[in-house]
Parts: C-alpha cells; structure tokens; sequence
C-alpha cells in the first residue's frame, strides 16, 4: 500500500531560525501533496496543497512566505517554517493521494512536532 | 463549503463492548469516505475507505457504512480493546475539488 514518510518526528528550534519538514511518498509518485497543521485537541486544518513542478496553494489565512513548500519531484515536498516564533510550534502532518486497495486514498505521514523556543 | 460533523465528541466504554462511531457530512456528492485514526502525538493511519458507489467495507473488527443520499456514515468496531483507544476521524473527498474535509473526531476510550 501507499506509504508517506515525514521527517523528522520533532524538532526544537530557537526563535528568529527556520526549519525545514520533509514529505515523501515512499512507493508511489505523487504529484499533489497535502500540509496540515493540528492544535492540541483539534482536528486537521489544511495549510496548502503542494503541486509538483508548480506553486502551492496556500488556503486562506496561511501566509506564504512564513511557510514555503517545494515539491521538486514527484516523491518529495518540503515545508519550511521561516523565521520561526512560539506561535508557529504546532504538529504538521503531509499526505499524499495515492493508491489504497484497488481505490484511491489519502495516506498520511507520521507528523512532526515542532517547538519554538 | 462541505461541513463534517462527528458525534459524540468523547466516548468510554468497558472492554469488549462495541463502539459505534458516526459521521455526517452535508454535501452528498463525495468520491469517497474514509475513517482514520490519530494516537496521541501522531499521524493519520487509514482504516477504511468507501467508495461513493459502495455501501460498506470491512477490516477485520471493523465495519464502515456509508447512506450517501442522507450524508452519514458510521464506524462500528466489534468487542472493543484497551488498544482501540484513539481518536477517529472521518474525512470526505470531493464533490469540488482534491481536498479532505475531516470531521473534529472522536476520541474513544476503552476501559479494561
């Protein structure tokens, strides 16, 4: 089945750097990829929709130069969180559309928690 | 705008007892339907995935329908587990565009 590995897991950074998250899809070639962010206790809010060899689509009130996606080729996308604050840390989880079964599925990375110090 | 709902919020049950989950969704043109769940600190692991033209899928202890025309689907998990504890989210895809609409989850615990 589909499989979509995120890097890395967590990360502490300093207030003021940038970080950098990868996504890729391991078995399968995805030409649009998924960011999501999550609060404590909330569900999945989308970020921006990554296209490969083109810009992302950011959904409203998601600044895009705080958040810079590349998706470079069609097994890998990146997120990067620019000039981090406290405000950014948060859990942010990719996906990728690909097949599941004799359908197609989302599946989802394993998520990486961000803290900004 | 396509708006998922999932009640309960919360659920607790003993060890053994089956858990019926369920899933609203108000526009009924969707491609598909699938059921997630989230451990603590984790990612999304798929557990089913419906068709729009199917009616139901099963995986072992798990059973998923889907009413398309009335917008719900319910999860069902047979003789629950102190394992099964988690958060189920319920997500659609379509009618407008490649993006999931999640629901806000239910978060399930199973006593031992």
């Amino acid at each position: 089945g589909a499989v979509v590995s995120q890097h890395p897991s967590w990360v502490i950074c300093k207030s003021g750097t940038s970080v950098k998250i990868e996504c890729r899809s391991l078995d399968f070639q995805a030409t649009t990829m998924f960011w999501y962010r999550q609060f404590p206790k909330q569900s999945l809010m989308l970020m921006a929709t990554s296209n490969e060899g083109s810009k992302a689509t950011y959904e409203q009130g998601v600044e895009k130069d705080k958040f810079l996606i590349n998706h470079a080729s069609l097994t890998l996308s990146t997120l990067t969180v620019t000039s981090a604050h406290p405000e950014d840390s948060s859990f942010y989880i990719c996906s990728a559309r690909g097949r599941q079964g004799a359908f197609y599925g989302y599946t989802f990375g394993s998520g990486t928690r961000l803290t900004v110090v | 705008k396509q708006e998922v709902t999932q009640i309960p919020a919360a659920l607790s049950v003993p060890e053994g007892e089956n858990l019926v989950l369920n899933c609203s969704f108000t526009d009924s043109a969707i491609y598909n339907l699938q059921w997630f769940r989230q451990d603590p600190g984790k990612g999304l692991t798929s557990l089913l995935l419906i068709q729009s033209s199917q009616r139901e899928q099963t995986s072992g202890r798990l059973n998923a329908s889907l009413d398309k025309s009335s917008g719900r689907s319910t999860l069902y998990i047979a003789a629950s587990q102190p394992g099964d504890s988690a958060t189920y989210l319920c997500a659609v895809f379509g009618p407008n565009d490649y993006k999931l609409s999640f629901g806000a989850g239910t978060t399930v615990t199973v006593r031992a």
